[in-house]
């Protein structure tokens, strides 16, 4: 069965440093996905970025980069200059490419102080 | 472009009453999903749609729980009747194909008394 770990429940990072947030997933499995969503306090799930498991190149979505190690099954999301609005509940998910099922991670709250 | 939506927000109810959760996916998507999240599970697959078809209803945890898609537009999780464990977050999310990205809605905070 796959799985996915995120074993920091909660992380802090002032606001403008960078914080990094860890994901380790389980699979045997060659075509898969992998996502990050954020959830602020309003819950709404907000995709944050994709990597598709074929592609070598890391995933960037402005302040927004993972780190992907395929070989290490690790997939680590990078902030970078955090803003306060980046405050939210961090869910690294795995999904298998044609299978329909999305599965989470427990979650990492991101604190960001001033 | 309207991403997910889901209608009520918030639902409080007492045990043994029926509730209906609406959603209405993104507008061309093929894939609709329902997902349950709790603090003891975390966020899981309850079924999923196909060009309207039920395909997977694996995750539905009990009879009670019923799901439709009438059309492409709209979709209906009912409980019933409702029970206090069922309390919980319920999410629908949209995708254009298996492949894609699913797009969450904001979620309904179910509240079962």
């Amino acid at each position: 069965a796959q799985t996915v770990t995120q074993s920091q429940p909660e992380m802090s990072v002032q606001e403008a440093e960078t914080v990094t947030l860890s994901c380790t997933y389980d699979t045997s499995e060659s075509d898969y996905y992998l996502f990050w969503y954020k959830q602020p306090p309003s819950r709404q799930m907000i995709l944050v970025i994709r990597q598709e498991a074929y592609k070598q190149q890391n995933a960037t979505e402005n302040r927004f980069s993972v780190n992907f190690q395929k070989a290490a099954k690790s997939f680590s999301l990078k902030i970078s200059d955090s803003q306060l609005g980046d405050a939210a509940m961090y869910f690294c998910a795995y999904k298998v490419g044609t299978a329909s099922k999305l599965t989470f991670g427990t979650g990492t709250r991101l604190q960001v102080t001033l | 472009d309207a991403g997910v939506i889901q209608s009520p927000r918030h639902e409080v109810t007492e045990m043994g009453q029926e509730v209906t959760l609406r959603c209405k996916p993104i507008s061309g998507h093929d894939y609709l999903f329902w997902y349950r999240q709790t603090m003891m599970r975390g966020l899981e697959l309850l079924i999923y749609f196909n060009n309207n078809v039920p395909i997977d209803d694996s995750g539905m945890p009990e009879d009670r729980f019923s799901a439709k898609m009438p059309n492409a537009s709209f979709s209906t999780l009912k409980i019933q009747p409702s029970e206090p464990r069922d309390s919980a977050v319920y999410f629908c999310a949209s995708s254009l194909q298996i492949t894609d990205t699913q797009y969450f809605g904001p979620g309904t905070r179910l509240t079962v008394l």
